[in-house]
């Protein structure tokens, strides 16, 4: 069964910290996604990344970072951890355009 | 720009009654795709359907039927006979050949159905 694994289920990490949300999928997909998602907010793309060592930008990259430096795994970075970032992360892969995105299960973060 | 649209943010049903989910997108490409995604409270986001732009033939699984119609720039979820297993928050996106082939989602909407 193919598969997308977010390392944490729950995260709590304090202001300012750095924290590291991991991601790895098994499908050899091209494309990989983060998202938070917010209550009435919806899934708002943070970044992307359609090879590796490549990353663009989504709608919110402000106090993010990527790192992909092998195809499997796609890591999203928090500089400095704000109480605004407490949300529900969620990683997601793709391939072909016809493919939709298999996502992970989440990390639901808190910033306390 | 892609842009999809689910104007009903939250319905509450009765279980058995049947309930449609209404989606509405933007685009101006002539290739795209669309999707349909179910999120239960455990969080995980599961792929329900696709459909390719150039196939309007609507579809049936079960209780669940999507319509899809160009004129309209719509593509519908219906659940017919709702069970409670079927509170979930419902996901429409769309999908053009871009770089990193991305998912235009729309807001989601939270369905419950109550016993």
């Amino acid at each position: 069964d193919v598969k997308v694994t977010q390392s944490s289920r729950y995260l709590v990490k304090r202001t300012g910290e750095k924290v590291f949300l991991e991601c790895v999928q098994d499908m050899d997909h091209e494309n990989m996604f983060w998202y938070r998602q917010d209550p009435g907010l919806g899934l708002r793309l943070i970044y992307f990344s359609y090879d590796v060592k490549m990353k663009e930008k989504g709608d919110i990259p402000e106090g993010y970072s990527v790192s992909r430096e092998k195809k499997e795994r796609f890591s999203l970075i928090l500089e400095s951890a704000s109480t605004n970032q407490t949300s529900m992360y969620l990683c997601a892969s793709s391939g072909q355009l016809w493919h939709g995105y298999t996502f992970g299960s989440g990390t639901r973060l808190t910033v306390v | 720009a892609q842009k999809v649209t689910q104007a009903q943010t939250e319905i509450s049903v009765v279980e058995k009654e049947d309930v449609t989910l209404d989606c509405v997108y933007e685009t101006r490409d002539t290739t795209y795709y669309l999707f349909w995604y179910k999120q239960p409270p455990s969080g995980e986001l599961v792929f329900l359907i696709r459909r390719n732009s150039f196939d309007e033939q609507n579809e049936i699984s079960g209780r669940y039927s999507w319509n899809f119609q160009k004129s309209t720039s719509s593509f519908n979820f219906t659940i017919t006979a709702s069970q409670v297993v079927d509170s979930a928050v419902y996901f429409c996106a769309l999908r053009i050949n871009n770089a990193g082939n991305m998912l235009t989602f729309g807001g989601g909407t939270r369905l419950m159905v109550k016993p």
